[in-house]
């Protein structure tokens, strides 16, 4: 159980295009998705904290308008990045946490996605 | 001074050998502490919970010290497939959690 999955999990495009990546629990309800990006050899960043049905709260540094967040359901949650620059490129990977016992102390970690600006 | 910190290694060790990372953390309001793997180009995937009475599994484990504020891993008879990079993660009020960089481990033949 507590299966969390990402798509897509490579993406390649151009500058200046806008790309969603979408992040699913696929067997339990999740109240709280995490965003994280991670550079090569580097830890992972927080970028932003969805809660369902709310707006993200987003970490210091990182720009709401640039990267657009969705938590429409409890099993959903979407990253948008506008407008992707080459420094853009990185790893993003999603995270959620359940609504109650063991998912809910726990974080469960999607594949992650690719993404390369060129 | 970063809020988790972590040597980076790499560890290089033979296989069968005992490894241990130590992780520090600054913020002494910090309430739960975990152990992750990540493999290269892959998700983190969490190894174990770090208990303050400190904690087994198998050939892993864990120890936290709060009056000194750092965690430990130590694995036993190391295999080719703990070969990965182990992270160190903390995690305050809010939910709000904090990843290490990583240690780098590399278990030889």
């Amino acid at each position: 159980g507590a299966v969390v999955s990402q798509h897509p999990s490579w993406v390649i495009c151009k500058s200046g295009t806008s790309v969603k990546i979408e992040c699913r629990s696929l067997d339990f309800q999740a109240t709280t998705m995490f965003w994280y990006r991670q550079f090569p050899k580097q830890s992972l960043m927080l970028m932003a904290t969805s809660n369902e049905g709310s707006k993200a709260t987003y970490e210091q540094g990182v720009e709401k308008d640039k990267f657009l967040i969705n938590h429409a359901s409890l099993t959903l949650s979407t990253l948008t990045v506008t407008s992707a620059h080459p420094e853009d490129s990185s790893f993003y990977i999603c995270s959620a946490r359940g609504t109650s016992g063991i998912q809910q102390e726990t974080q469960y970690f999607g594949p992650g996605t690719r993404l390369l600006v060129l | 001074r970063k809020e988790v910190e972590q040597d980076p290694g790499p560890f290089n060790v033979p296989e069968g050998a005992t490894v241990a990372f130590n992780c520090t953390y600054s913020n002494s309001a910090s309430q739960s502490f975990f152990w992750y793997r990540q493999d290269c180009r892959k998700e983190p995937k969490l190894l174990m919970s770090v208990y303050s009475s400190g904690n087994e599994d198998g050939r892993f484990t864990a120890q936290l010290n709060r009056a000194s504020q750092y965690i430990s891993l130590l694995i036993r008879d190391s295999k080719l497939s703990d070969s990965a990079t182990y992270l160190c993660v903390v995690r305050g009020g809010g939910f709000k959690t904090i990843f290490g960089a990583g240690t780098r481990l590399f278990v030889k033949a």
